[in-house]
């Protein structure tokens, strides 16, 4: 599985857009882009997943760039809740039901 | 609809003593994972099942851990004996097949610390 590369950490206001970069320069034609996060004290929890166009669900919304080296989670208004470690991770399009391989993620701290 | 069920949620236990953890998968869901998460990391997987079949195990320190998945609902993970270097968050995850986006629902993860 293809490596990805995160920022250790950023920080947000609440109820102001998030941006959390992923860079995946090595990714494959068959990848898909996953993001998955993780809230203290519990397990990780699927947050969106996308191919090649971006991606919209009730949680966040997925950027992807058009040549697929990088993408973007975008979560409309930041909330505490929203405070957790947030996980880039690309699955083989042919093997998605394999293991996850998490990286360390972006440590997400938002302000009231 | 229940999620991943796991117990206990937390477990201290003496080196060399043995310790074993559950898992209830969500309903209807074949395949099953255990990860590792270590402090300040990400998940690791060790043992991945479909239905009854260990399909992933080359993760699992065979010489001190085990598992099972006897009837291809829930599992049953065990360390024997325990070291101090076991001490970390164990989760337990399942998911409904293997077609996009295969996401993967994860329980709360019980948390050993050996002393």
């Amino acid at each position: 599985d293809a490596k990805t590369t995160q920022p250790n950490s950023m920080e947000s206001n609440e109820e102001e857009p998030v941006h959390l970069p992923c860079n995946h320069s090595t990714i494959s034609g068959t990848d898909y882009i996953h993001w998955y996060r993780q809230l203290p004290s519990q397990g990780p929890e699927y947050v969106i997943h996308g191919l090649t166009s971006n991606v919209n669900n009730r949680m966040a919304s997925l950027a992807i760039a058009e040549d697929r080296k990088s993408s973007t989670l975008i979560l409309h208004r930041a909330t505490l809740r929203d405070a957790a470690v947030y996980y880039c991770i690309l699955r083989d399009g042919y093997n998605q039901g394999g293991k996850l391989i998490f990286g360390q993620g972006t440590e997400l701290s938002v302000k009231p | 609809e229940a999620g991943v069920v796991q117990s206990p949620r937390y477990k201290i236990i003496e080196k060399k003593q043995p310790v074993a953890f559950w898992c209830n998968p969500i309903s209807g869901h074949n395949t099953l994972y255990w990860y590792l998460q270590n402090l300040g990391q990400g998940p690791e997987l060790l043992i991945r099942y479909e239905n009854e079949e260990a399909v992933d195990d080359s993760q699992l320190p065979k010489d001190r851990f085990s598992a099972e998945r006897l009837k291809g609902v829930d599992s049953t993970l065990k360390i024997q004996p325990a070291e101090l270097g076991d001490s970390a968050v164990y989760l337990c995850a399942s998911s409904p097949g293997t077609e996009p986006p295969g996401e993967q629902y994860f329980g709360p993860g019980t948390r050993l610390t050996v002393t």
